[in-house]
């Protein structure tokens, strides 16, 4: 089993639908990521969370909340979905502050 | 704030070349330097790290200093394969900030 897990790897939704996309890990980490990643942008941060009752936005988390419910759980949800969502999702994980990330398979959304 | 920059792509070349992949840096403090790597439809993987100035980040034939006097970390492999086709990200991490910030990407494409 891979060290990080996203489910689903490939998702089409419609405009206006709520969407949760989740992520689980084998690593015992503490720190988990959610970012999005466009063609030409890199990876942009979403939200991160450094234990189970530590969430923190990140830079672009308009339109996105998460939930950490264990610490091998972080789930990121998109309330109401819209086009522009539209993009390639990753959940890292990192045990240390090094910032040597373990990256899952990604999740390729897609808003029609 | 911090940031990365790199180079633009797509590089292409042909098997057996020498690859550089330019990427320089804005940040406070002394942070640590990444390359990531993705292949086709997966998530990314850390292919190499520096973490003071000097230190030589290798792996797989890669091989990037860190430059503190030219806030610098060029990635460069002497002798690329096509398998090497993947998008290339440089990163930094600490400084001013605790989490991961990455460049755009940089395609290589290596033909045979």
């Amino acid at each position: 089993d891979a060290d990080v897990t996203q489910t689903p790897r490939n998702r089409i939704t419609k405009t206006g639908k709520r969407i949760m996309l989740e992520c689980s890990q084998t690593k015992g980490h503490d720190r988990m990521y959610w970012y999005r990643q466009d063609p030409g942008l890199g990876l942009r941060l979403i939200y991160y969370s450094f234990d189970v009752k530590d969430i923190n936005k990140g830079e672009i988390s308009d339109g996105y909340s998460v939930s950490r419910q264990a610490q091998a759980k972080f789930s990121l949800s998109l309330e109401s979905a819209i086009p522009n969502q539209t993009a390639l999702y990753f959940c890292a994980t990192s045990d240390m502050d090094r910032g040597g990330y373990t990256f899952g398979s990604g999740t390729r959304l897609t808003v029609v | 704030g911090n940031s990365v920059t790199q180079m633009e792509g797509p590089v292409t070349l042909s098997e057996e070349a020498f690859l550089t992949i330019n990427c320089t840096y804005t940040a406070t403090g002394y942070p640590s330097l990444f390359w990531y790597v993705q292949y086709p439809g997966e998530g990314l993987q850390l292919l190499l790290k520096a973490t003071k100035a000097d230190d030589k980040g290798s792996n797989k034939g890669f091989e990037a200093t860190y430059r503190k006097e030219t806030t610098s970390f060029h990635l460069e492999k002497g002798s690329v394969q096509v398998s090497d086709s993947a998008v290339y990200f440089c990163a930094l991490y600490g400084g001013a900030t605790n989490k991961l910030i990455f460049g755009t990407g940089t395609l290589l494409a290596v033909q045979p």
